[in-house]
């Protein structure tokens, strides 16, 4: 019964490969998101879907393209790997969008660019 | 956005009260302060909520002055389990509105 899934977990590419993080939410919320944990432990957020519609998206590379198929999915594709993707991302979701809505996270995918 | 501060690290043992205080000078009134723990490997948690006075749930307590200016959040009696980083949060309601981590502060419960 897990509320916000991800995967892969664990995600481990080389410089320049193309990849996707899936993540799906089961709670009926209108509103997802995409957070990137450096190794500084920062978590930033990256892109903001309410509804289906980009409704936040920070300063990221062009290379990090957000979709949202329906209400309870938000894929993350990146393209052209480089080492400084290497993190862990978290998806979260929150009834509708606006800090006075819980967030419930994922459990985050740990990518490796080598 | 209001900016937030918070100690990097606290130390406790098991059983005593922890509180973590966060700075938010520049709050404005709009703002909401919320509370987030992150445990290892996981992806952060919702705590509790507040906008002004003291909220309690089953798990915390969080006290904000008159000024909302800063803001305490209080763990009763912790455990072992409790060692985390907690991230004090501000910012509107708004649609638009970005959860802005900070550092957070690593809590460390000691037996």
């Amino acid at each position: 019964d897990t509320a916000v899934s991800q995967t892969p977990k664990y995600l481990v590419t080389q410089m320049g490969n193309d990849k996707s993080i899936k993540c799906e939410q089961n709670l009926g919320h209108d509103t997802m998101y995409w957070y990137k944990q450096d190794s500084k432990k920062f978590l930033k957020i990256m892109f903001s879907y309410n509804n289906k519609e980009l409704i936040i998206n920070e300063t990221v590379p062009n290379r990090f393209s957000p979709k949202s198929p329906d209400k309870a999915h938000l894929n993350l594709h990146i393209n052209s790997l480089e080492l400084g993707d290497s993190a862990v991302y978290f998806c979260a979701s929150s009834q509708a969008a606006g800090q006075i809505y819980e967030q419930y996270f994922g459990p985050g995918t740990r990518l490796t660019v080598t | 956005l209001a900016k937030t501060t918070q100690p990097i690290s606290m130390d406790s043992y098991e059983g005593q009260e922890v509180n973590i205080t966060c700075s938010h000078n520049n709050i404005a009134t709009n703002d909401y302060i919320t509370w987030y723990q992150q445990f290892p490997s996981q992806g952060p948690r919702f705590i509790i909520q507040g906008y002004k006075t003291k909220v309690t749930n089953e798990v915390a307590s969080l006290f904000i002055p008159a000024d909302r200016k800063s803001s305490t959040l209080s763990l009763p009696r912790v455990s072992l389990s409790d060692t985390a980083v907690y991230y004090c949060l501000v910012g509107e309601g708004g649609a638009t509105n970005k959860l802005i981590f900070g550092t957070g502060t690593l809590l460390a419960v000691q037996p």
